[in-house]
């Protein structure tokens, strides 16, 4: 069965300092593996995708993730956070052959001025 | 493309009723999810469709959850008789495959039952 494990419930940043949001993976068979961003009351948004391509992925917003099969991760990263950034976080892994999700507990971001 | 809708946005309704969501996916798509999230629970799978068809309920949490997907372009969630405990947020989703793998979804349908 696959799993996703994503560390800290909550990180909070400073506005312009690097966001580091940490997920790792279990899975048996080579992963697709996703980042969903979702603000309040709404629903959830694709930020990026690894689809078995390239292990550096860049998405929306300026976030950009890198799978790292040693590590068993894919941790999310933006180089200099904003206000706007403030969401509830989801790393998400599927083994793409029954397109199932399977999502972690998520990460909320706090960025202060 | 208008995205995944879904109706109603919230709904509020009395113990002991039936509550009735709907879903419409993006067309094309012919993947299609129901999601519940609380804050307990977080996110969690109930049911999901490939081409109109459930390929895996083990998520619905028990007989009073029905859900159905009569076309491409509708399906329904339905709780009889409806509890305090079914207040959450329940979200559709849908995917197509290959390079358009990657879920959309819908804004929810925030349920409150009293």
């Amino acid at each position: 069965a696959q799993s996703v494990t994503q560390l800290g419930s909550h990180v909070s940043v400073s506005e312009g300092a690097l966001v580091l949001l940490r997920c790792n993976y279990s899975s048996s068979v080579p992963p697709y593996l996703f980042w969903y961003v979702q603000y309040p009351n709404q629903g959830l948004q694709l930020l990026l995708k690894y689809t078995s391509a390239a292990t550096l992925v860049k998405g929306i917003n300026g976030f950009e993730a890198e799978f790292k099969k040693s590590e068993t991760s894919f941790h999310l990263t933006k180089p200099s956070a904003h206000m706007s950034d403030a969401a509830e976080y989801f790393c998400a892994v599927s083994d793409g052959r029954f397109q199932k999700l399977v999502f972690g507990t998520g990460t909320r971001l706090l960025v202060s001025p | 493309d208008a995205g995944v809708i879904q109706s109603p946005r919230h709904e509020v309704t009395e113990m002991g009723q039936e509550v009735t969501l709907r879903c419409k996916p993006i067309s094309g798509h012919d993947y299609l999810f129901w999601y519940r999230q609380t804050m307990m629970r977080g996110l969690e799978l109930l049911i999901y469709f490939n081409n109109n068809v459930p390929i895996d309920d083990s998520g619905m949490p028990e007989d009073r959850f029905s859900a159905k997907m009569p076309n491409a372009s509708f399906s329904t969630l339905k709780i009889q008789p409806s509890e305090p405990r079914d207040s959450a947020v329940y979200f559709c989703a849908s995917t197509g495959q290959g390079p358009n793998y990657g879920y959309t979804f819908g804004s929810g349908t925030r349920l409150t039952v009293v």
